[in-house]
């Protein structure tokens, strides 16, 4: 079954606003959680590196203070989306390490539309 | 992270036996060779996984030459739902580090 959850899975909203989404480690504490983007017919692109009880680290060109994230938990990271414009429609995608593997797993991803 | 290339697409009949080749040049001694799918709108899920030689699973085989430089993913007689996006990536210890995406292989079986 799904160790990583994602709600919404899909989300429209109007140009302006904010939206929420939620990641859920469901079996496992994880202290790093890690979100993605990707655009229609790319690749996936890191966005940022979710840390448990500090501030996220974000990559060279997304902006932090449109893209929050908080991993208040051990269990949740959640980004937020701010202000909310149409060239941010993307499918977003939430990871976290499997402990003692070499490998990730993936929630199911946020379709998020701007209007 | 090594960087690595793969065919941006590949077109298939059911029943057809597909590999994928990646080429990892400059694969790092520790490094992993693992290989994910992804369905449109949905997240990645993991495939196979191998540092040398060859693994094989329930789902597919994995091919890895001696020098470690390419590999091959394999998958036996695809069917219609094999129609994803393969992508090849070559790390170790991703409990601290994002994984990096290349372009991936665009798999499209036909009937």
């Amino acid at each position: 079954g799904a160790v990583v959850s994602q709600h919404p899975s899909r989300v429209i909203c109007k140009s302006g606003t904010s939206v929420k989404i939620e990641c859920r480690s469901l079996d496992f504490q994880a202290t790093t959680m890690f979100w993605y983007r990707q655009f229609p017919k790319q690749s996936l692109m890191l966005m940022a590196t979710s840390n448990e009880g500090s501030k996220a680290t974000y990559e060279q060109g997304v902006e932090k203070d449109k893209f929050l994230i908080n991993h208040a938990s051990l269990t949740l990271s959640t980004l937020t989306v701010t202000s909310a414009h149409p060239e941010d429609s993307s499918f977003y995608i939430c990871s976290r390490a499997r402990p003692t593997y070499n490998e990730q797993f993936f929630g199911p991803g946020t379709r998020l539309t701007v209007l | 992270l090594a960087k690595t290339t793969q065919p941006i697409s590949m077109d298939s009949y059911e029943g057809q036996e597909v590999n994928i080749t990646c080429s990892h040049n400059n694969i790092a001694t520790n490094d992993y060779i693992t290989w994910y799918q992804q369905f449109p709108s949905q997240g990645p899920r993991f495939i196979i996984q191998g540092y040398k030689t060859k693994v094989t699973n329930e789902v597919a085989s994995l091919f890895i030459p001696a020098d470690r430089k390419s590999s091959t993913l394999s998958l036996p007689r695809v069917s219609l739902s094999d129609t994803a996006v393969y992508y090849c990536l070559v790390f170790m210890d991703t409990g601290r580090r994002a994984l990096t995406f290349g372009s991936g292989t665009r798999l499209q079986v036909q009937p």
